[in-house]
């Protein structure tokens, strides 16, 4: 069955970091295109970070500078590295498995989403 | 960046009802186009990609259409599961979504 599990959210202090886990089964991430995609509470959808195939990563302006996609193959995970965090990224973070082809994009799986809360 | 733009925020419907929701992008996103569906409390579901693809086992009373920069996702009669939050997104360049159409009864 394709899976995705997201773990390692919780309560942060602004300024903190933390290390999102995003653990795959039913394919591998190593050959898949693979993206973080977050929700406010009460709010929409956040497009925050995607990593490619061949590794070349990708990242919103928002996070820029401060957040880090990255994966190991060998545990077949994805991960994202959040670094001085702020209150504006309060969120539930969703990994999600992209489907690229030459004349669409989108994000076909899901996970269940992690909590990320940024409050002192 | 490609901003877009939802259309209505929010609409009440019956069963049986057809649906349109609108999404209209910034600039041309030459039909990189996806629809995703949300329900409370869970991951969003892709519908529609390619602005007029069905995702498989996605039901035939989802239809998606336009061009350039305005797109319609089309529920062609309204079902109880149906109810839900639904999300454009184009791919075309970065990624981003629409603000989201709630439909509610």
């Amino acid at each position: 069955e394709v899976q995705l599990v997201e773990t390692g959210g919780g309560l942060i202090q602004p300024g903190g970091s933390l290390r999102l886990s995003c653990a795959a089964s039913g394919f591998t991430v190593s050959n898949t295109y693979m993206s973080w995609v977050r929700q406010g509470p009460g709010k929409g959808l956040e497009w925050v970070s995607a990593i490619y195939n061949g590794g070349r990563t990708y990242y919103a302006d928002s996070v820029k500078g401060r957040f880090t996609i990255s994966r190991d193959i060998s545990k077949n995970t994805l991960y994202l590295q959040m670094n001085s965090l702020r209150a504006e990224d309060t969120a539930l973070y969703y990994c999600a498995r992209l489907v690229v082809e030459t004349y669409y994009d989108a994000f076909d799986i899901w996970g269940q989403g992690t909590m990320v809360t940024v409050s002192s | 960046d490609i901003q877009m733009t939802q259309s209505p925020s929010s609409l009440s419907a019956s069963v049986g009802d057809r649906v349109t929701i609108t999404c209209r992008a910034s600039q041309s996103i030459s039909n990189f186009l996806n629809w995703y569906q949300q329900k409370p409390g869970k991951a969003p579901n892709l519908l529609i990609y390619a602005a007029s693809n069905l995702q498989s086992g996605v039901p035939s009373r989802f239809s998606g259409s336009g061009s350039g920069t305005d797109y319609t996702l089309t529920i062609s009669s309204l079902q109880p599961e149906d109810f839900a939050t639904y999300y454009c997104q184009q791919s075309y360049s970065a990624r981003s979504f629409g603000q989201g159409t709630k439909v509610e009864i």
